[in-house]
């Protein structure tokens, strides 16, 4: 079976440009998460979609950050412009509904902002 | 915030049995803990989930005693490769909606 798919694995960028990072996950997982991991930390959840509806976006910086998943399969994330603190790891995971203890992350995108 | 304490960091040597206890002092009746291992440049993986008593699987055993406000993750004979971070989750929200919330986890190095 395929795990998590994300794109691009390793990105640097200037701050004040823009990225957008890409999520196809596992098939038949309604419910998709963002998590965000700086150096040393655990991961923080960013936004959660169960379909293509948003059920928690409690922790997305809105100003910068956003999201979608249009047909309810992959999602991007973006974030514009971005900051020198948003250098992390940002990993996409999904679950099956009801299953949120048991979840399935990507590898992740790495970012550096410079 | 995550609703789990437990150490930030453990050390160990290969062959030894290895234990994280994890406090979760305000675990509602409905809940299970869930655990998480994380090496580096990977996502975190689920590893294994408990209620109570004793649940085990092919990688780890899980021991949460009756009144369930903390949960012992056993790591048998570990070895060079177990040498990662180690999370205890409890997920917020409803069992449709849940979200699992990351502390800073067990840092686990395993020595030769």
């Amino acid at each position: 079976e395929a795990g998590v798919a994300q794109s691009p694995r390793y990105k640097i960028i200037e701050k004040r440009q823009s990225v957008a990072f890409w999520c196809n996950p596992i098939s038949g997982h309604a419910t998709l998460y963002w998590y965000q991991q700086i150096l040393g930390q655990g991961p923080k959840l960013l936004i959660q979609f169960q379909n293509n509806g948003v059920v928690d976006d409690s922790q997305l910086p809105k100003d910068r950050f956003s999201a979608e998943r249009l047909k309810g399969v992959d999602s991007t994330l973006k974030i514009q412009p971005a900051k020198l603190e948003d250098s992390a790891v940002y990993l996409c995971a999904s679950s099956l509904v009801g299953s949120g203890n048991t979840i399935y992350f990507g590898e992740g995108s790495w970012l550096t902002v410079v | 915030l995550a609703k789990t304490t437990q150490p930030i960091s453990m050390d160990s040597y290969e062959g030894q049995e290895v234990n994280i206890t994890c406090s979760h002092n305000n675990i509602a009746t409905n809940d299970y803990i869930t655990w998480y291992q994380q090496f580096p440049s990977q996502g975190p993986r689920f590893i294994i989930q408990g209620y109570k008593t004793k649940v085990t699987n092919e990688v780890a055993s899980l021991f949460i005693p009756a009144d369930r406000k903390s949960s012992t993750l056993s790591l048998p004979r570990v070895s060079l490769s177990d040498t990662a971070v180690y999370y205890c989750l409890e997920p917020q929200g409803s069992s449709n909606t849940g979200k699992l919330i990351f502390g800073q986890g067990t840092t686990l190095q395993v020595k030769p």
